[in-house]
């Protein structure tokens, strides 16, 4: 079983529309929880960091259930530009990352 | 603009060659650094921690005498592949540890190998 299962997706979505992405991860140890986005051929960037009690950065809201071990990305209002793989990490503090294969989003027109 | 920077972007060497890449922190001093290998439509895997001054850390299944890493500044770790093949092709991306604020991570740009 993979650390950090995703659906790889791709998820075709109209603009406008709202999206979720689930993650799970195997390691009840793991400390820290985040979605990271890539772009083709890209290096990862840190889209947000993801709390037990949830969080919300404009149109993305994270959020941990620890006993599930499961993590969830909501993107409302899709734009174009949101087209990219979403990667879902999870990590023993910031000492080892374990990266999700991601999963992919396509907005569309 | 960024804060890691990696070189060279993109390096095409042939089988049996060695091919040095280097990630630098801009501005900041990273005490760690880490080395991720990607392959096609798969997620970054940890190679190594690469730590200033001492021996780097790798992880399980990855070779210490193929990918050399020398991390011997605070701003400056490299990872040299050394006889490349043909299936050391991939997306070599290094990430930095700010010390100074909070721990925070920062990715290279990545490096592309294609070893022909």
């Amino acid at each position: 079983r993979k650390e950090v299962e995703q659906d790889p997706g791709p998820f075709n979505v109209p603009e406008g529309a709202t999206v979720a992405f689930n993650c799970t991860y195997s390691n009840s140890a793991s400390q820290s929880f985040f979605w990271y986005r890539q772009d083709c051929r890209k290096e990862p960037k840190l889209l947000m960091s993801v709390y037990s009690s949830g969080n919300e950065d404009g149109r993305f809201t994270a959020q941990l259930n620890r006993a599930s071990q499961y993590i969830s990305l909501l993107i409302r209002d899709s734009k174009l530009s949101d087209s990219a793989t979403y990667l879902c990490v999870v990590g023993m503090g910031f000492q080892k990352l374990v990266f999700g294969t991601g999963t992919r989003l396509l907005v569309s027109p | 603009g960024a804060v890691v920077s990696q070189h060279p972007s993109r390096v095409i060497c042939k089988s049996g060659t060695s091919v040095k890449i280097e990630c630098r922190s801009l501005d900041f001093q990273a005490t760690t650094m880490f080395w991720y290998r990607q392959f096609p439509k798969q997620s970054l895997m940890l190679m190594a921690t690469s730590n200033e001054g001492s021996k780097a850390t790798y992880e399980q299944g990855v070779e210490k005498d193929k990918f050399l890493i020398n991390h011997a500044s605070l701003t400056l770790s490299t990872l040299t592949v050394t006889s490349a093949h043909p299936e050391d092709s991939s997306f070599y991306i290094c990430s930095a540890k700010d010390r100074d604020i909070g721990n925070t991570i920062y990715f290279g740009e990545g490096s592309w190998l294609t070893v022909v």
